[in-house]
């Protein structure tokens, strides 16, 4: 079945580490999209990529980075300069057509400093 | 710029009777208009979606919404709750392209 795999399910970083959480998807979709979820908050876009080898900043990018060398995948890294990476993190894509047919999301991956 | 907002941050209904979640956006265009669930440490679900085709959309466990322009309003409901509805709600637009801007989205509690 078509869909897109985040992992690993739980995370723990110790302050002061890079992390990577990984996302992989097989539906075929050009674009590809990272979320932060923070309770009470919804989704925030941290980073998007509507095609291989480009990317481009959400509104909360500081402190993650990304890469985006295939197109099934996505990695996300939540790096030292993130001050506050506790959260839930949600991956999606989506084709890219004129009209938008919404996203599919993946599992999550919950983040905890620890 | 689009945005959306969802009127209720939590809505409490009994199991069997009717469920309404409101959102209202913001939008320069025609736009298409999702709502989306998640259970707890879940990802999110796709319930339904308008993109400028009939009014009122049919989702899936049975949600509808209706897109009303006039009102710019795009209100989720079902007619009977049931225990298993009880998860977070949350109304997306997206304008042009593929930017789609999320609610803060609503916590719906089923009681028995």
């Amino acid at each position: 079945d078509g869909g897109i795999t985040q992992s690993p399910k739980y995370l723990f970083r110790k302050e002061g580490q890079n992390v990577t959480l990984s996302c992989e998807q097989n539906l075929n979709h050009d674009a590809m999209y990272w979320y932060r979820q923070d309770p009470g908050q919804g989704l925030r876009l941290i980073y998007y990529s509507q095609i291989v080898n480009d990317f481009q900043k959400g509104d909360i990018a500081e402190g993650y980075s990304v890469s985006r060398e295939k197109k099934e995948s996505f990695p996300l890294t939540v790096t030292s300069a993130q001050k506050n990476p506790t959260a839930f993190y949600l991956c999606a894509s989506s084709i890219v057509t004129g009209i938008h047919y919404g996203y599919t999301f993946g599992s999550g991956t919950r983040l905890t400093v620890v | 710029a689009q945005s959306v907002t969802q009127l209720d941050s939590h809505v409490s209904v009994s199991e069997g009777t009717p469920v309404l979640l409101r959102c209202n956006y913001s939008s320069s265009y025609s736009p298409s208009l999702f709502w989306y669930v998640q259970h707890p440490n879940k990802g999110l679900q796709l319930l339904l979606k308008y993109t400028s085709a009939a009014t009122l959309v049919k989702g899936i466990n049975g949600f509808e919404a209706e897109f009303k322009k006039s009102e710019t309003s795009f209100h989720l409901t079902k007619p009977s709750a049931h225990m298993s509805d009880a998860a977070e709600y949350f109304c997306v637009v997206s304008d042009l392209g593929n930017d789609m801007r999320f609610g803060a989205g609503t916590r719906l509690t089923v009681k028995p």
